[in-house]
């Protein structure tokens, strides 16, 4: 029930194109979802984050939507740029206090130019 | 803020020997977490600290592994005796409430 199930692996998008990586979660506590991205050589960063009150949330570029009912999210990179290729991370937690974060496996996003 | 400080980013081993993995939290942050990436398993959580005191060590991998945070601004994790299965990239993060901060990582080598 801790898992989060993360697709694709990889993935290569053309320059411009729209990037889209799925997660599916089983723990119908969690109630907090980030996305982090991680460069070669660095640790994960926070990308951005939905709780469950909302079906979408977009900062610039990057929109999650959330399906609470199918325990499903996903990241949509709009427009995406070569300075986006790196591994993103969805993952999962109960909000609020210290709370164990749980992550996909990971998804290797390459934009060619 | 500095962000998470981690030391050393590279350590290098033998099999056997003991290694101690060190972190500086942001300051203000009250929770603390280790967790190890390698290509196969992935970002897993190894322990995590709130105010100080170890919540969760569930994920330590054995004995060999221990973990201490002795006050608000130092924690280290030690393995002890190394084997090349710990060889992986360790991270520490920090968190004021439910977001976490990653730092870089240190990167274990075991021979």
């Amino acid at each position: 029930q801790q898992q989060v199930k993360q697709s694709p692996q990889s993935l290569i998008v053309q320059k411009g194109g729209i990037s889209i990586i799925n997660c599916a979660y089983e723990n119908t506590a969690f109630d907090y979802f980030p996305w982090y991205q991680q460069f070669p050589g660095k640790g994960p960063a926070l990308l951005i984050a939905i709780r469950p009150d909302v079906s979408e949330k977009k900062e610039g570029r990057f929109t999650i939507s959330f399906n609470k009912s199918a325990k499903q999210f996903s990241l949509h990179i709009m427009d995406s740029q070569p300075g986006d290729s790196a591994t993103y991370f969805c993952a999962a937690s109960r909000y609020g206090g210290a709370q164990k974060l749980v992550f996909g496996q990971g998804t290797r996003l390459t934009i060619n130019p | 803020d500095a962000g998470v400080i981690q030391s050393p980013r590279h350590e290098v081993t033998e099999m056997g020997q003991e290694v101690t993995l060190r972190c500086k939290p942001i300051s203000g942050h009250n929770s603390l977490f280790w967790y190890r990436q390698t290509m196969m398993r992935g970002l897993e959580l190894l322990i995590y600290f709130n105010n100080n005191v170890p919540i969760d060590d569930s994920g330590m991998p054995e004995d060999r592994f221990s973990a201490k945070m002795p006050n608000a601004s130092f924690s280290t994790l030690k393995i002890q005796p190394s084997e090349p299965r710990d060889s992986a990239v360790y991270f520490c993060a920090s968190s004021p409430g439910t977001s976490k901060f990653f730092g870089p990582g240190t990167r274990l080598t075991v021979l």
